[in-house]
């Protein structure tokens, strides 16, 4: 079956530091997504990415974010200049035209020292 | 703002009851209800989901009600087992291009043996 992976699946950095999370969706699949979770908390939307480019992004996603499918397979999330607040559990979800079923990834804990 | 009232936040069931979760949202222009699963440490996965046509759908021991009217749709897991501990979700999808799931705070559900 096919399915959504990300790395790594724990990602320590420095405070100010740049990271880069890595995603790869479901092949057929046309819209791609990014949430986070913090610790014991509710999920909250990122950004959405469709036909190469930004369809919505949420307040979260500010000028330290930004998303890019450099390739056929690869779906990556970069925070520029990691802040502690941005300590969580990042996921990524895709899903095609014809379902709206969001497969998701297992996840990338990113802690910021 | 929030836009999805999940509850209740926790819930302790004993093997073979009823679990039932609710959830209520403000926007009417959602358009998929999905509720999500997730396992320590684990993304979350569908579970179920539901149109706003129909008033009900089951699938094995998961049904979902939908009150179309009342704003509200609720997840009932009929025998529930130790397997089912997990954390839920609903995550209701705006409607029309607007693909991005918006997140109740989740239900913490422990099944005793």
């Amino acid at each position: 079956e096919p399915e959504v992976t990300q790395t790594p699946s724990h990602q320590v950095t420095q405070m100010g530091q740049e990271v880069i999370l890595r995603c790869v969706p479901i092949s057929n699949h046309l819209y791609f997504y990014w949430y986070r979770q913090i610790l014991g908390q509710k999920v909250e939307f990122l950004v959405s990415f469709y036909n190469n480019e930004i369809s919505e992004k949420s307040e979260i996603f500010d000028d330290q974010f930004s998303v890019e499918r450099p390739d056929g397979s690869n779906f990556t999330l970069k925070i520029r200049s990691t802040k502690l607040e941005d300590s969580a559990m990042y996921f990524c979800a895709s899903d095609g035209d014809a379902h709206i079923e969001q497969f998701f990834g297992p996840g990338t804990r990113l802690t910021v020292l | 703002q929030q836009q999805v009232k999940q509850s209740p936040q926790s819930l302790i069931v004993q093997k073979g009851g009823i679990s039932i979760i609710n959830c209520a949202y403000e926007n009417t222009a959602f358009d998929y209800f999905p509720w999500y699963q997730q396992f320590p440490g684990k993304g979350p996965a569908l579970l179920i989901a539901i149109r706003p046509d129909v008033s009900e759908k089951k699938e094995g021991r998961f049904t979902i009600s939908f009150n179309k009217s009342a704003k509200q749709f609720s997840l009932h897991i009929m025998d529930s087992q130790p397997g089912d501990s997990a954390t839920y979700f609903c995550a209701p999808k705006g409607g029309g291009n607007n693909r991005k799931l918006i997140w109740g705070l989740g239900t913490s559900l422990a099944v005793n043996p």
